[in-house]
Parts: structure tokens; C-alpha cells; sequence
């Protein structure tokens, strides 16, 4: 398997551009989480789905946050507009079972610089 | 606001000696999972501990928890370079999926 795989890895864009990341969890798994990491606030869940349903999204930090999981295969993770304190590295993690206690496996990240 | 806190921030030791970091959290959990996480990369699972364990071995990890201190222990014994990275600890609150945060991770560095 290859793993969670995330897309793009890098990604610059100019304040008060949408950005979409996005997501592929490990075949089989049916939990899929969103993260923010960044030095000052550390790794921070934003939101996790189970079986495609959003289940906490308490951690979306406001209305430009947008989250969706369409199907099993693919989240996608969107900003409009991005402002520049959202550059950060994003991961995407998924997990098998129904609730985010369960061992959880990361992709790459995408780190978004927003200008 | 932030349930697991790891202590030291940062730890730096010589290759084959061992390392200790702790893991303090604030509410009841279901359980206590260990991660690292190599410069660049996504986070790795390295362990997982239930409430009504008290300790967990896998290779050269040692892990302990003590519910009534609220609070958990990983070790690295005979440490090795390739062990640098920073670690994390991450629980769950005993309400079903919710609340599971990550503290701010320990920065271990083995100088070879």
C-alpha cells in the first residue's frame, strides 16, 4: 500500500486565493483526519470524518475552513481566502475503526506559504 | 486547549545512552498513543497504551502510564542517531472521539 498520500506538497499562493489539498487515506481504513502544525500552536486536529461523515469538527478554525470527504478514497481540505496566518503544514491521517483513538497513520503534509 | 504536554521541550544525549520523556494530560482517557515525527515528515505510531495498562514494551520503547498521576513516560534505551526526531504524545478524552489533541512534542537529539 502506499500509504495516505496528500497533494500538492508544496503549495504558495497569494492572500485571498482559495486553496484545496487534498487527500487519499489507506484503502480500507474509515477514519480520516485533517491537521495543522505549525511552531507556535504544535499540531492541531481540525477536523475527522467516519465513513465520510463528519464527526468532530470542532477544530476548523473559521468560516474560510471548509472540509469534504465525497467518498471513501479522497478529502479534500479547503481555504477561501487564505490569509497569511494560515501558512502552515497540513496532514491528513486515516485509521481504522470508528473512533481517532485508534493508531493513526499520516501522510506527507502539504505545506501551504500563503503571501 | 492542550490535553497531553511532554517534558523536556528538547533533550540532547550521546548515542547508546538512554532517553526519558514525559507526558503530562489533564482529563480521563481511553487511552495514550506515542508518536515521532522525523524533520520534513508526517508523524510515525510508535505505541499505544490502554487506561488499564501500566506498561508496554515494543523493540527498544519502553512506555508507562499512571492514570492516578495523569501521566506517561517514554523511553529509548540504547539510543541511536537515527532515533532524532521530536516526539509526541497524543490522548483521547473518555468521551468517544472527541478531544484527541497532541501535545507540543519532545525534540530529542542523539548526537552520534
Amino acid at each position: 500500500d502506499a500509504g495516505v498520500i496528500q497533494s500538492p506538497r508544496h503549495e504558495v499562493t497569494e492572500m485571498g486565493q482559495e486553496v484545496t489539498l487534498r487527500c487519499k487515506p489507506i484503502s480500507g481504513h474509515n477514519s480520516l483526519f485533517w491537521y495543522r502544525q505549525t511552531m507556535m500552536r504544535g499540531l492541531e486536529l481540525l477536523i475527522y470524518f467516519n465513513n465520510n461523515v463528519p464527526i468532530d469538527d470542532s477544530g476548523m478554525p473559521e468560516d474560510r475552513f471548509s472540509a469534504k470527504m465525497p467518498n471513501a478514497s479522497f478529502s479534500t481540505l479547503k481555504i477561501q481566502p487564505s490569509e497569511p496566518r494560515d501558512s502552515a503544514v497540513y496532514f491528513c491521517a486515516s485509521s481504522f475503526g470508528e473512533h481517532s483513538y485508534n493508531e493513526q497513520f499520516f501522510g506527507p503534509g502539504t505545506r501551504l506559504t500563503v503571501l | 486547549s492542550q490535553q497531553g504536554e511532554e517534558d523536556p521541550q528538547a533533550l540532547s544525549i550521546q548515542e547508546g545512552e538512554n532517553a526519558t520523556m514525559n507526558c503530562s494530560y489533564k482529563t480521563s482517557i481511553n487511552n495514550l498513543q506515542w508518536y515521532r515525527q522525523n524533520s520534513g515528515r508526517g508523524l510515525v505510531h510508535l505505541i499505544l497504551i490502554r487506561s488499564n495498562e501500566r506498561e508496554k514494551h515494543s523493540g527498544r520503547l519502553r512506555v508507562t502510564l499512571d492514570t492516578s498521576k495523569k501521566s506517561s513516560s517514554l523511553l529509548i534505551t540504547a539510543s541511536r542517531a537515527a532515533d532524532t526526531a521530536s516526539y509526541f504524545c497524543a490522548t483521547d478524552g473518555d468521551n468517544y472521539g472527541q478531544n484527541f489533541v497532541f501535545g507540543p512534542g519532545t525534540r530529542l537529539s542523539v548526537l552520534p
